[in-house]
């Protein structure tokens, strides 16, 4: 699977867009970019993802290089409930490859 | 729909003992997951399925024990407890949405459990 590489925390403040970079400078061509999100305690949320071309749904958007070897995930306009650990996650699309693995993901703290 | 139930929500438990943490789906999801949080970490994979009768080892697996009987359930056992399994378990069910390779993930609440 490809590695993915996130800065360990960021903080944004209320309101602002908040911009989480993520780093998959080895995927291969059949693998998706996944976010979630964990906010303190609960279960994991999906919130978006993509392949080749940038995404947007009602939680947030998706942009994706040319090259696929990195992605932001955008929080228009983040709020305090924001506030999570975010994970990006990428992984093939077939069979039991589809499995995710999550790794250490960003800290989001919103400001108010 | 009430999603992916999981339970116990919280269960302690002492060295050898044994036990089953239940999780059950009710959106008809082909594919389902446990997976374990340590304090700090990520989520790690136990076991998985990709359907009724299939199941198949993750990153984690020794010390856990998986069936999948029905599309509904996909029960985790603790053959005999060891305080490393202290952690916070989730399952996870999800589908692969039409036309995509994409496997999106509903999460359950959680089961945190500690072993003495």
């Amino acid at each position: 699977d490809a590695k993915t590489t996130q800065p360990t925390s960021m903080d944004c403040a209320e309101g602002r867009a908040a911009n989480l970079p993520c780093n998959h400078s080895t995927i291969s061509g059949n693998e998706y970019v996944y976010w979630y999100r964990q906010i303190h305690s609960q279960g994991p949320q999906y919130i978006i993802h993509g392949l080749k071309n940038n995404e947007t749904n009602e939680m947030a958007s998706l942009i994706i290089t040319e090259d696929r070897k990195s992605s932001t995930l955008i929080l228009p306009h983040a709020t305090l409930r924001d506030t999570a650990v975010y994970y990006c996650i990428v992984r093939a699309s077939r069979g039991s490859a589809r499995q995710l693995t999550f790794g250490s993901g960003t800290q989001l703290t919103v400001l108010p | 729909n009430a999603g992916v139930t999981q339970t116990p929500k919280f269960q302690v438990l002492k060295t050898g003992q044994s036990m089953t943490l239940q999780c059950a789906q009710d959106m008809n999801h082909e594919y389902m997951s446990w997976y374990r949080q340590d304090p700090g970490m990520g989520l790690r994979l136990i076991h998985y399925s990709v359907g009724a009768g299939i199941t198949d080892q993750g990153e984690v697996p020794n010390g856990y024990n998986v069936s999948r009987s029905t599309t509904e359930d996909f029960p985790l056992r603790l053959l005999s407890a060891a305080p490393s399994q202290t952690s916070v378990y989730f399952c996870a069910s999800s589908y692969v949405p039409r036309g995509s390779g994409a496997n999106v993930l509903t999460f359950g609440a959680g089961s945190r459990l500690t072993v003495l």
